[in-house]
């Protein structure tokens, strides 16, 4: 099965930083990848697919880029509502076997 | 509009069978194309992926639970159903339902249904 290995686990930042989280995968997935916000007690919402792609309706902030097996989730300028845990995603697996990240936790 | 409400017990006891229904609305499971999962989120812990059902009847697990897991559809009714078998305390855990598009991301997701397994 595709292992994906997200860092940081965790880190801390502020109103107003630019932030990167990397997500590696352990074959290339070619840019089947998708990023995820959660927020405690809720479920998670889709952010970016595809590697790069804006899901309608997410703030134009958020910005993903990547492609084989290093991807890389960033946020422009944060704002207070984006501090939460961010999971990656693969959906290159035939037959499907979706995996997930093991989250990165984004703190104030 | 597309929602996914799920239902199903809060406590099972070790060895029981969980049975967990999706109720959805804003499409149809007939329409080619259409797919939806189950995922899971142990306390504290990351998402897993359980199945997969699509709208011609096939059937996709996570290769370390399929021997628990069957999943189904009802199209009359909207509904999808998610068995898992043999339940323990590890499996404690919020299991949500999702739609997924064509590229394989989950775009929709239910509130998700706390389960806790213990005697």
């Amino acid at each position: 099965d595709i292992q994906l290995t997200q860092s940081p686990s965790s880190l801390s930042a502020s109103v107003g930083d630019r932030v990167t989280i990397t997500c590696r995968a352990s074959q290339n997935i070619k840019n089947f990848l998708n990023w995820y916000q959660q927020k405690p007690g809720k479920a998670p919402i889709l952010l970016i697919f595809a590697a790069s792609t804006l899901q309608g309706g997410v703030p134009s902030r958020f910005s993903g880029s990547g492609f084989g097996t290093d991807f890389t989730l960033t946020i422009s300028s944060l704002q207070p509502e984006d501090f939460a845990t961010y999971y990656c995603q693969q959906s290159f697996s035939t037959p499907p076997e979706y995996t997930f990240g093991q989250g990165s936790r984004l703190e104030i | 509009q597309v929602t996914l409400k799920e239902s199903g017990p809060a406590l099972v006891r070790p060895t029981q069978t969980l049975t967990l229904t999706c109720t959805f609305s804003g499409f149809s499971l007939t329409t080619s194309g259409m797919r939806l999962s189950w995922i899971r989120q142990p306390p504290g812990k990351a998402l897993e992926w359980l199945a997969r059902i699509d709208w011609d009847d096939d059937k996709f697990y996570n290769p370390s639970l399929k021997t628990r897991l069957t999943i189904s559809k009802d199209t009359s009714k909207k509904q999808v159903v998610l068995t898992m078998t043999n339940m323990d305390p590890v499996d404690t855990g919020t299991y949500y339902c999702t739609r997924l598009t064509g590229y394989g991301d989950f775009a929709d997701w239910g509130q998700g249904a706390p389960v806790t397994v213990s005697s």
